[in-house]
């Protein structure tokens, strides 16, 4: 099944800083979300853009939508060291019973 | 309250070997799946079900058997280990019918070591 591809695997910046990580995937969806891991722990939600949305914010979070590009970017700002995790991209797809297809994530590292 | 919990959180076993893990949710969601997660951290859907209905069936292997005797509950049982199997197995929860309508609730993983 599809997938979405995160890109870069792995990103490591300084505190303060700001992040910002991209997804694209290949087929039609309904929505996009983003999803964080904390090492050894489960997933959780960040936020959700549906696919007639270009952009939408969440305290520092702020995230897009390029439907037409077949991809979605995630921002965060003014980086803390707690916002070290592995962020995911999935996709709501619209063909077939729903399923949220992820991506393989970004490991992003946050440095004192 | 742990909203979705799943347990045991490790599983150390051999291979050849049967066992289970268990999930409950205390969300009152109607939709419940298990995703696996290999050591590349990628994550794959294998079942959901739907007030206790299969609806999404991955490519899994006969080995692998849900149970869903309700709809706060959806346990996955193995037969068979073998070593690729190892990896670490979550459960989430979401309103409706899935993913379109909205985010969903994972559980803290249930890590399964095949030796």
């Amino acid at each position: 099944s599809q997938q979405g591809e995160e890109d870069p695997q792995a990103l490591s910046i300084q505190e303060g800083e700001n992040a910002t990580m991209n997804c694209s995937y290949k087929t039609s969806i309904n929505n996009l979300q983003w999803y964080r891991q904390n090492s050894g722990r489960g997933l959780v939600h960040l936020i959700l853009i549906r696919s007639n949305e270009r952009e939408k914010h969440s305290g520092r979070l702020r995230v897009t939508l390029d439907t037409s590009k077949k991809s979605s970017s995630l921002l965060i700002t003014a980086s803390r060291a707690a916002d070290t995790a592995s962020y995911f991209c999935a996709t709501g797809e619209i063909q077939g019973a729903q399923k949220l297809v992820f991506g393989q994530g970004t490991r992003l590292t946050i440095n004192p | 309250d742990t909203a979705v919990s799943q347990t045991p959180k490790y599983l150390v076993t051999q291979m050849g070997n049967d066992k289970s893990i268990k999930c409950e949710q205390n969300l009152g969601h109607d939709t419940m799946y298990w995703y696996k997660q290999d050591s590349k951290k990628f994550l794959k859907i294998m079942f959901s079900y739907n007030n206790k209905e299969l609806i999404i069936n991955e490519t899994v292997p006969n080995r692998f058997s849900p149970k869903s005797p309700d709809k706060a509950h959806l346990n996955l049982h193995i037969n068979s280990l073998e070593l690729g199997d190892s990896a670490v197995y979550f459960c989430a929860s979401s309103w409706g019918l899935g993913p379109n309508t909205g985010e969903l609730f994972f559980g803290e993983g249930s890590r399964l070591t095949v030796l």
